[in-house]
């Protein structure tokens, strides 16, 4: 099974600034990784799939990077509506697994 | 506009089978993959398995000998069903469509079961 690992646990930011999440895979997953946002009390929502790309609606200001290991979700200027967990997921391998979560919080 | 809906019991007694069915609209079941997700309250997402419109099914090893995930493409529906379970199945139920290679595009709400006597 892949392990996904995403850094940090927590993050604070303030609105406005810039966001950085990293998740690292524990073998190569090629380009074959979603990331998710999760609010409290729903379900969460694709935003990137294929490592780059934005799912349909999913603004500009979210962009994913990496292959292999390494993947970056970067969000350019967070605002409020921005602040939940965002979750990492491969699917290069079966069974398909997600990392544990990043909060990203006010600061 | 594709949705998806949970429905089952939210309180199963230990030993006994989870059973849960996600019923599709705006969609038709037989046009792509789908699957179940499971989170325990705090705690990360984990896949359980899909199924296509045709039965054909895959599901993750570390539940494998206890699930079973079917399909009635004339309800538009598909189910899960978990045996045996313990505490530790105690979590909120997603349903999802699977899009691309194997991420989720839309989901269900969700629906907690706990798993107490």
């Amino acid at each position: 099974e892949i392990v996904m690992t995403q850094s940090p646990a927590t993050l604070s930011v303030s609105p406005g600034e810039r966001a950085t999440l990293s998740c690292r895979a524990s073998q190569s997953v090629a380009s074959n990784l979603a990331w998710y946002q999760q609010k409290p009390g729903q379900a969460p929502r694709l935003l990137i799939s294929g490592a780059s790309t934005r799912a349909t609606g999913i603004p500009a200001r979210f962009s994913g990077s990496g292959s292999g290991t390494e993947f970056t979700l970067t969000i350019s200027s967070l605002q409020s509506e921005d602040f939940a967990v965002y979750h990492c997921q491969q699917y290069n391998n079966w069974p398909w697994t997600f990392g544990q979560g990043t909060k990203v919080e006010i600061k | 506009q594709v949705q998806l809906q949970e429905s089952g019991p939210g309180l199963v007694k230990p030993s006994e089978t989870l059973s849960l069915t996600c019923t599709v609209s705006g969609d038709s079941i037989s046009s792509y993959y789908w699957s179940w997700i499971r989170q325990p309250p705090g705690k990360g997402l984990e896949w359980i398995g899909y199924i296509y419109y045709s039965g054909s099914s895959n599901y993750n090893p570390s539940l494998k000998s206890r699930v079973a995930i079917s399909v009635d493409t004339s309800k538009n529906q598909f189910s899960l069903k978990l045996s045996s379970v313990t505490a530790a199945d105690t979590a909120v139920y997603y349903c999802a469509r699977v899009w691309f290679g194997g991420d989720f595009d839309y989901w269900g709400q969700g629906t907690l079961v706990t798993v107490s006597s």
